[in-house]
């Protein structure tokens, strides 16, 4: 069953400009996933944090957890035609995953 | 390494035709997962191993499909006999499950399933 739900369904953006993707869920975790799918290809990892971590960086991303409102939200700082993609949140009932049904993204030039 | 490797990356087959889908996971790893994509529903977990038993099965649409894994490099996903709801495109995933309790799975390219 999927647990995370993403908000919004599609955003569209210039390049350089920021992206902010949330992600609701239900139930307790171990910890949250963000994953990036490219179109017509499989999908891959780009960040997790544990239920006991706040904010986690790395590179342009930023991801925040809020576990009393079971809410996160990924940050894409300065943005590239590149990340154009479907960026999806993952709960992890380990060592399963529930998805969302992502987020899409388009960054224009 | 060469990640996870899926065969066919496209299969178009007929009602009623059987229908194997092929995993080669990451060398070490001791989760595999089978997911399904569409549209409408997302993402789907099927079914997982571990250590190459099948762990939770509760995913499996019905009794057309079933999935095996007969050795640490190698998993099958069958679907028999095929319908065109069931077209959509599966993934399979593998992991390593670490001692922290998280896990990242690794996904294949996907095989994109048509049924006419």
């Amino acid at each position: 069953s999927q647990q995370g739900e993403e908000d919004p369904q599609a955003l569209s953006i210039q390049e350089g400009e920021n992206a902010t993707m949330n992600c609701s869920y239900k139930t307790s975790i171990n910890n949250l996933q963000w994953y990036r799918q490219n179109s017509g290809r499989g999908l891959v990892h780009l960040i997790l944090i544990r239920s006991n971590e706040r904010e986690k960086h790395s590179g342009r991303l930023r991801v925040t957890l809020d576990t009393s409102k079971k809410s996160s939200s990924l940050l894409i700082t300065a943005s590239r035609a590149a990340d154009t993609a479907s960026y999806f949140c993952a709960t992890a009932e380990v060592p399963a995953l529930n998805f969302g049904k992502g987020t899409s993204l388009l960054v224009t030039p | 390494d060469a990640g996870v490797i899926q065969s066919p990356r496209h299969e178009v087959t007929e009602m009623g035709q059987e229908v194997t889908l092929r995993c080669k996971p990451i060398s070490g790893h001791d989760y595999l997962f089978w997911y399904r994509q569409t549209m409408m529903r997302g993402l789907e977990l099927l079914i997982y191993f571990n250590n190459n038993v099948p762990i939770d099965d509760s995913g499996m649409p019905e009794d057309r499909f079933s999935a095996k894994m007969p050795n640490a490099s190698f998993s099958t996903l069958k679907i028999q006999p095929s319908e065109p709801r069931d077209s959509a495109v599966y993934f399979c995933a593998s992991s390593l499950r670490s001692s922290g309790g998280a896990n990242t799975q690794y996904f294949g390219p996907g095989t994109r399933l048509t049924v006419l």
